[in-house]
């Protein structure tokens, strides 16, 4: 079975620049996570989708950041403008529900703001 | 806000040796702990989870505990291989929700 698809792998923009990472769940998962993984820590929730509906956006810089999910497949995590602490890997994760189940996780987008 | 504190940062063991990793979690609501292995440059994938109905949990050389009462659970290892070479993060969640991740425990294994 086809795992998580992330594009792009790697990203390098300037601060106050726009980006957008994209992210493909395995099929038939109904719930999506976007994570922000800064080097050397774990990683942290920054929005939790079921289906196309938002279960947990409370770590989401919302005054920066944006994503959205339609159609309840593919998602799209958006930063405008960007900030140098906003330099870390973006993980993408899927789950079959929103219960208690295993999140596979997608190889992650790197993203460098200079 | 809630927090996941994660135990030691590092851990070096000698092989065949075995490796403990211990978590603190401090939302009462949270029922299911999950454990990842993220190799370098890899994601992070499970390697096991327990429930809160659950004390212990064992799956071949891993195994997990849960003491609910001081909110603290625990990874296993024993006869460590090299292979077992990774960062290791515990993780908490209320039924799948709001999951928050300790900072990571480095496992060096020496063969």
């Amino acid at each position: 079975e086809a795992g998580v698809a992330q594009s792009p792998r790697y990203k390098i923009i300037e601060k106050r620049q726009s980006v957008a990472f994209w992210c493909n769940p395995i099929s038939g998962h109904a719930t999506l996570y976007w994570y922000q993984q800064i080097l050397g820590q774990g990683p942290k929730l920054l929005i939790q989708f079921q289906n196309n509906g938002v279960v947990d956006d409370s770590q989401l810089p919302k005054d920066r950041f944006s994503a959205e999910r339609l159609k309840g497949v593919d998602s799209t995590l958006k930063i405008q403008p960007a900030k140098l602490e906003d330099s870390a890997v973006y993980l993408c994760a899927s789950s079959l529900g929103t219960g208690e189940n295993e999140q596979f996780f997608g190889p992650g987008t790197r993203l460098t703001v200079l | 806000g809630e927090n996941v504190e994660q135990h030691p940062s590092t851990l070096s063991v000698q092989e065949g040796d075995s490796a403990v990793i211990k978590c603190t979690y401090s939302d009462s609501a949270s029922n299911y702990f999950p454990w990842y292995k993220q190799e370098l440059g890899k994601r992070p994938q499970l390697i096991i989870d327990i429930r809160s109905n659950v004390g212990e949990k064992k799956d071949q050389r891993i195994a997990v505990t849960l003491n609910k009462t001081a909110k603290h659970f625990s990874l296993h290892i024993t006869e460590t291989q090299p292979e077992d070479s990774a960062v290791y993060f515990c993780a908490a969640s209320e039924g799948g929700f709001k999951t928050i991740f300790g900072a990571g425990t480095r496992l060096f294994v020496k063969a």
